[in-house]
């Protein structure tokens, strides 16, 4: 199975800036997503890394270090509405036939800005 | 609208008592999967099927059961519901592709007495 740990909450004020660390242990590694969700919604996607680097889009960028099994999620210019749960999820790429497979998801980071 | 769809949104039922939630997607999607969320514990993935015919398990499976008989739908199925299974369940599909991420559905929220 995996074994993926973040922050259990952390706090910020408008317009800063906020990183979202997430790590985890794989037997067998095919991509790293994060989600976020307000309360009482369903989870949405924000980014996806598969390969070590970092990937940009907008306000939020994600990062990931295969070999440290790490990635973080870095909010930028933080508005009232990013408060949410920030869900980090590993996917295992060994279910039958599939590339997909299962989704590990971590236990969510709950983020409160503060104006 | 590109959308999946859960029904019931809020289901009270009694321990024993045979169920079904049903899931339904309108875009094609190959992939599908069930979750449920629980306090301090996260979303925990039940059962997932990467196309029709074809499902497997996930992290707690146990006391579910699932079908995938066309693309569309993904029912989930709890034969005799117990309090443990109280909990806020989510489906979600997606392409089925690896780089393809999973679209959630509203969530139904269940309580077993």
């Amino acid at each position: 199975g995996q074994n993926i740990d973040q922050p259990t909450e952390m706090t910020a004020t408008e317009g800063a800036i906020v990183q979202i660390n997430c790590t985890y242990q794989t037997s067998g590694f095919n991509g790293l997503f994060w989600y976020q969700q307000h309360a009482g919604e369903a989870p949405t996607f924000l980014s996806y890394n598969v390969l070590d680097g970092l990937e940009e889009k907008g306000r939020f960028s994600s990062f990931l270090s295969r070999s440290k099994g790490y990635s973080y999620l870095l909010l930028k210019e933080l508005q009232m509405k990013d408060s949410a749960s920030y869900l980090c999820a590993v996917r295992d790429g060994r279910g039958r036939g599939s590339t997909l497979g299962r989704l590990y998801f971590g236990r969510g980071t709950q983020l409160t800005v503060w104006p | 609208e590109a959308q999946v769809t859960q029904n019931p949104r809020y289901l009270i039922t009694v321990t024993g008592k045979k169920l079904t939630v049903t899931c339904s997607q309108n875009m094609n999607h190959e992939y599908m999967s069930w979750y449920r969320q629980d306090p301090g514990l996260g979303l925990r993935q039940i059962y997932y099927s990467m196309n029709v015919e074809v499902t497997d398990k996930g992290d707690v499976p146990e006391g579910y059961k699932v079908s995938r008989k066309e693309k569309r739908n993904f029912p989930l199925i709890l034969e005799s519901p117990s309090p443990n299974q109280t909990s806020l369940y989510f489906c979600a599909s997606g392409k089925g592709g690896f780089q393809e991420t999973q679209y959630f559905g509203p969530g139904t929220r269940l309580l077993v007495l």
